[in-house]
């Protein structure tokens, strides 16, 4: 069946610019969850959908980082105005509910030059 | 501040002998704990997980061990095999201030199994 996936895989952005990045969770998932992984580092915590309400965006690192997804399937996180310390990769995951098994996307490398 | 802690950024183990993986946590509060795989180029896959009420989860070559006292878990893998080969993370499943799950990960540990 079909996993999470993401798009693009990677994205190399000029600083300064916008990035949209999207993710396609896991059909039926309710839960979907956004995570930032540096290099050498585990994946970070952003922020958490259940289904299109965003309920804790307490990992986001600044207000130029946005996350939606308004019918509660896609989600798009973006982020304006980049800056080199946001090259990472992007990692997506869903889950069904009340699972503490997420499935996670293959992620967005983005590099910030 | 580091909840979820991997101190061993890399091991190498002999194809067929037993792979030990460690983490150390410090929040008392978490609940549930999980081991994710993750290849080059790929997503965390989930493995094997663990409750808090339980000390020992099993699932064919792979083990989970739990010691709440000393807020330590390991991943046992044996007998290990060339496709094991990949970077690991635990992880630790909290309730945040507004109520939903929550996975904090350690920063991996790089398993190379040797043929």
């Amino acid at each position: 069946g079909a996993g999470v996936s993401q798009s693009p895989r990677y994205k190399v952005a000029k600083r300064g610019q916008d990035v949209a990045l999207r993710c396609d969770p896991i059909s039926g998932h309710v839960s979907l969850f956004w995570y930032q992984q540096a290099l050498g580092q585990g994946p970070e915590f952003l922020t958490y959908f259940q289904n299109e309400a965003q309920l804790d965006k307490s990992g986001l690192p600044s207000d130029r980082f946005f996350a939606e997804r308004p019918e509660g399937s896609v989600s798009t996180l973006k982020i304006q105005r980049t800056q080199q310390e946001d090259s990472a990769v992007y990692l997506c995951a869903s889950s069904y509910g009340i699972s503490y098994e997420q499935y996670f996307g293959p992620g967005t490398r983005l590099t910030v030059t | 501040d580091q909840q979820v802690k991997q101190n061993s950024p890399s091991l190498s183990v002999q194809e067929g002998r037993i792979s030990i993986l460690n983490c150390d946590y410090t929040n008392s509060m978490f609940d549930y704990f999980l081991w994710y795989k993750k290849y080059p180029a790929e997503g965390p896959t989930f493995l094997i997980s663990i409750s808090s009420i339980k000390d020992k989860n099993e699932d064919g070559r792979f083990t989970v061990f739990l010691n709440k006292s000393a807020k330590h878990l390991s991943l046992h893998i044996v007998p290990s095999q060339p496709g094991d080969s990949a970077v690991y993370f635990c992880a630790a499943n909290g309730i945040s201030n507004f109520g939903n799950e929550k996975l904090t990960f350690g920063t991996g540990t790089r398993l190379t199994i040797i043929p």
